[in-house]
């Protein structure tokens, strides 16, 4: 099973600051991570997909980058409504996993 | 606009069964695989199972291998998931997802509905 590790658990940022969000596999997954956002009592919303790829709909200061073992996420110039966990998540080997979780908290 | 309401979540004992249901609409289901993805209250998410739209192909996580089965009716617009011999650790909200075409991941997910496994 493939192991994302996401760093950091938890972030507290104030409004306009860039949030950086890394997530490293245990084993090469070339370009297959994607990233989702979940604000409190709320589904999971796609975000990313395919390491850098954007979505429609999604602001642009939400960025992706990486392949292989390490990816990061980026939100640059951080608003309120950003307040949520982030995931990433590995769609190359079966079981698909998630990482842990990221916890971005406005201050 | 895509939609997928989850149904059948509640109370279950340990060793029993619940059936989940997610209706879809806005979109052609039969055009499109499905997973189902939980989360313990407080946790992260877990990947459960995958259907392939024609339900040809079918994939579980280990944990619920043997327990789980996952089933569609294109017709109804519905994806199911039969839950036998539940455990303390099936206690999660659980949510159907549609899969993005062309990948395996989702791209619209449902509210999600909670399962509590207790005596």
């Amino acid at each position: 099973e493939i192991v994302l590790t996401q760093s950091p658990d938890f972030q507290s940022v104030t409004p306009k600051e860039k949030v950086t969000i890394t997530c490293r596999a245990s084993q090469s997954i070339g370009s297959s991570l994607h990233w989702y956002q979940q604000k409190p009592h709320q589904s999971p919303k796609l975000l990313i997909e395919y390491a850098s790829q954007s979505i429609s709909g999604v602001p642009s200061r939400f960025s992706g980058s990486g392949s292989g073992r390490d990816f990061t996420l980026t939100i640059n110039s951080l608003e309120a409504e950003d307040a949520a966990a982030y995931y990433c998540h590995q769609s190359s080997h079966l079981p698909w996993t998630f990482g842990q979780g990221t916890k971005v908290e406005i201050k | 606009e895509v939609q997928l309401v989850e149904s059948g979540g509640g109370l279950g004992q340990p060793g029993g069964s619940l059936r989940l249901s997610c209706a879809a609409s806005g979109f052609t289901l039969s055009s499109y695989s499905m997973n189902w993805v939980r989360q313990a209250p407080g946790k992260g998410l877990e990947w459960v199972s995958y259907i392939s739209s024609s339900s040809t192909t079918i994939y579980y996580v280990d944990s619920v291998k043997g327990r789980f089965t996952i089933s569609r009716d294109n017709a109804k617009n519905s994806l199911y998931l039969q839950m036998n011999s539940l455990r303390d650790e099936d206690t999660a909200v659980y949510y159907c997802a549609r899969v993005k075409n062309g990948g395996w991941y989702s791209d619209y997910w449902g509210q999600g509905t909670l399962v509590t496994v207790s005596s």
